[in-house]
């Protein structure tokens, strides 16, 4: 069973970072690409990072672009964000996601980063 | 980028009627497009992908058409776990993008 679970959100300040993980679990991290998409409140979903297999290759979304890095470590079957001046506007809930450059096909629960002073 | 519109925002309908949500393309992509269902709390399900494949476990009464820029998700004989959010999403071109959504009422 694909299991997919992030960890790292709360409270931070504007201007603060924060580095989400995801463990994956229940198939071969390292033969797919992996996403971040994040859901504001009130909001629909955003597709905010993707990255490939190896690691040599990453997206953002303009939005994220020079504050946010994505990156994998594939023999612990983990995957990071790591967020840096961060704004309200980044405050939502951020999932992991199976795939990239295609469809997602499995999701985590999510974990809420909050960006308020 | 690939802007994707969806409508209409809000649909209201009754227990075993028929759903027939639209999703735009600004450009051809093809068929490469995917649907999500999202419910309150939880997290996006993959519904259809290649426009008109249902992912695994999907019932049948979900179906999807369209190519090119004109897409759309039918939900047949709705059934009271069907009210939810809806999204398409768009993978033809980098950046990924998402439709607004269209949330499917009682």
């Amino acid at each position: 069973e694909v299991q997919l679970l992030e960890s790292g959100g709360g409270l931070v300040q504007p201007g603060g970072s924060l580095r989400l993980s995801c463990a994956a679990s229940g198939f071969t991290f390292n033969s797919y690409a992996m996403s971040w998409v994040r859901r504001a409140p009130g909001k629909g979903l955003e597709w905010v990072s993707s990255i490939s297999t190896t690691g040599g290759k990453t997206y953002f979304a303009d939005s994220v672009k020079g504050r946010f890095t994505i990156s994998r470590d594939n023999p612990k079957n983990t995957l990071y964000l790591q967020m840096k001046n961060l704004r309200a506007e980044d405050t939502a809930v951020y999932y992991c996601a199976k795939g990239g450059g295609m469809d997602f096909d499995y999701w985590g629960q999510g974990t809420l980063v909050t960006v308020s002073s | 980028e690939m802007v994707m519109t969806q409508s209409p925002a809000t649909l209201s309908v009754s227990p075993g009627e028929s759903a027939t949500l639209s999703c735009r393309a600004s450009q051809s992509i093809s068929s490469n497009l995917a649907w999500y269902q999202q419910k309150v709390g939880q997290p996006p399900r993959l519904l259809m992908y290649g426009a008109s494949t249902r992912a695994t476990g999907i019932p049948d009464r979900f179906s999807g058409s369209g190519s090119g820029t004109e897409f759309t998700l039918t939900i047949n004989s709705l059934q009271s776990e069907d009210f939810a959010d809806y999204y398409c999403q768009q993978y033809d071109i980098w950046p990924l993008t998402f439709g607004g959504g269209t949330r499917v009422e009682v």
